[in-house]
């Protein structure tokens, strides 16, 4: 699986948007790329997965570059909810790959 | 659906007992992960299983851990003996491979301390 780059952490305020960008460089033209976030005490949560295409569901919005060598990941109206850790992770789409997590990016939402 | 469920939340036991973790997947899921958690290591993936057969186990640490899946409802993840440094969370998840992009859908873990 191709490796990702995030930041280490992030602050946001209240109903603003978080914009968490992620870069992966080495990607191949089959990997997809996955968000998960993992929210205090609990486990990790999938939150929206994309290839090349802009992609929207009720959680979040994938922004992919066109040379699908990075991404960002849009919470468009933050709550202190969406408090977490969020891993961008790229993998193949077929069962058996199993989530290679990173460091990922800790957001803190603030009132 | 329950989603993954996962017993006991919570295991406080003493270097060299043994400890066993139990999972319950979601209904019709094939796939079967198990996940543990450090401050120092991160996530890191255990062994998976498909349609109950282990499949890859090259990430368990050393042979005082074992894992089985007996039936599709069911995986245990055992230590026997424990240590201090098995200390962590670990995280049963399961998967469909009927899904296209095979979200994985994880439990609320086991916080394991080893004193």
């Amino acid at each position: 699986d191709a490796k990702t780059t995030q930041p280490t952490s992030m602050d946001c305020a209240e109903g603003r948007a978080a914009n968490l960008p992620c870069n992966h460089s080495t990607i191949s033209g089959n990997e997809y790329v996955y968000w998960y976030r993992q929210i205090h005490s609990q486990g990790p949560q999938y939150i929206i997965h994309g290839l090349k295409n802009n992609e929207t569901n009720e959680m979040a919005s994938l922004i992919i570059t066109e040379d699908r060598k990075s991404s960002t990941l849009i919470l468009p109206h933050a709550t202190l909810r969406d408090t977490a850790v969020y891993y961008c992770i790229v993998r193949f789409p077929n069962s058996g790959y199993a989530l290679n997590f990173g460091k990922g990016t800790s957001l803190l939402v603030t009132p | 659906d329950a989603g993954v469920i996962q017993s006991p939340r919570h295991e406080v036991t003493e270097m060299g007992q043994e400890v066993t973790l139990r999972c319950k997947p979601i209904s019709g899921h094939d796939y079967l992960f198990w996940y543990r958690q450090t401050m120092m290591r991160g996530l890191e993936l255990l062994i998976y299983f498909n349609n109950n057969v282990p499949i890859d186990d090259s990430g368990m640490p050393e042979d005082r851990f074992s894992a089985k899946m007996p039936n599709a409802s069911f995986s245990t993840l055992k230590i026997q003996p424990s240590e201090p440094r098995d200390s962590a969370v670990y995280f049963c998840a399961s998967s469909h491979s009927g899904e296209p992009y095979n979200e994985q859908f994880f439990g609320p873990g086991t916080r394991l301390t080893v004193l």
